[in-house]
């Protein structure tokens, strides 16, 4: 039993770029989100889905995701910006709203 | 909109000593307050979750309160060890309302 996967660990792409942060989860969790974690701000919510099949974003812009599976949650960043240079941090809920998290992706925009 | 505020957001103690991290939020409607531990380069581990309708959860050494009244819970943490030092996040979910709201966290270092 995994957990919460994520994957890369790291990564560094440039201004315009597109990527794909993998967030995979094998204890049949319906509620997935992703946070963003910054220095002095906290974790902030920027995408959840409730089950798979839908999906909410909190924060307009520069991301999307899909939930095709109820395993699998990727957040896309479709043209990385310097202002998302940031530590991703996926997660799954249980129905007492206890949080399960993954070990997080270290992203660097240049 | 609910705000989560931890002070301080670093603390010293030495090894052996009892500690309490606070945590404040400002809609008393909250469905539970978590708390969690981060070590550096590392996820969140969930430590304790205290639901509405308890007032306090214990596991080991670390025990949880929440009085929704005044907007607070605490983390003590009894006997403190050098394996302790992480920072100490908190966050609440909103009744009717799915996403937490975190902390900013407390930086704990105990000194051996």
């Amino acid at each position: 039993n995994a957990g919460v996967t994520q994957t890369p660990k790291f990564h560094i792409l440039k201004t315009g770029q597109s990527m794909t942060l993998q967030c995979a989860q094998d204890m049949n969790h319906g509620y997935m989100s992703w946070y963003r974690q910054d220095p002095g701000m906290g974790l902030r919510l920027i995408y959840y889905s409730a089950a798979a099949g839908t999906t909410d974003k909190e924060v307009p812009n520069g991301y999307n995701v899909s939930r095709l599976n109820t395993e699998d949650f990727p957040l896309r960043l479709v043209s990385a910006a310097p202002s998302q240079t940031s530590v991703y941090l996926c997660a799954t809920n249980i129905d007492t709203g206890e949080l399960f998290f993954g070990e997080g992706s270290r992203l660097t925009v240049l | 909109k609910q705000e989560v505020t931890q002070i301080p957001a670093a603390l010293s103690v030495p090894e052996g000593e009892n500690l309490v991290l606070n945590c404040s939020f400002t809609d008393s409607a909250i469905y539970n307050l978590q708390w969690f531990r981060q070590d550096p380069g590392k996820g969140l581990t969930s430590l304790l979750l205290i639901q509405s309708s308890q007032r306090e959860q214990t596991s080991g050494r670390l025990n949880a309160s929440l009085d929704k009244s005044s907007g607070r819970s605490t983390l003590y943490i009894a006997a403190s060890q050098p394996g302790d030092s992480a920072t100490y996040l908190c966050a609440v979910i909103l009744f009717g309302n799915e996403k937490l709201t975190f902390g900013t966290g407390t930086r704990l270092t105990i000194i051996p």
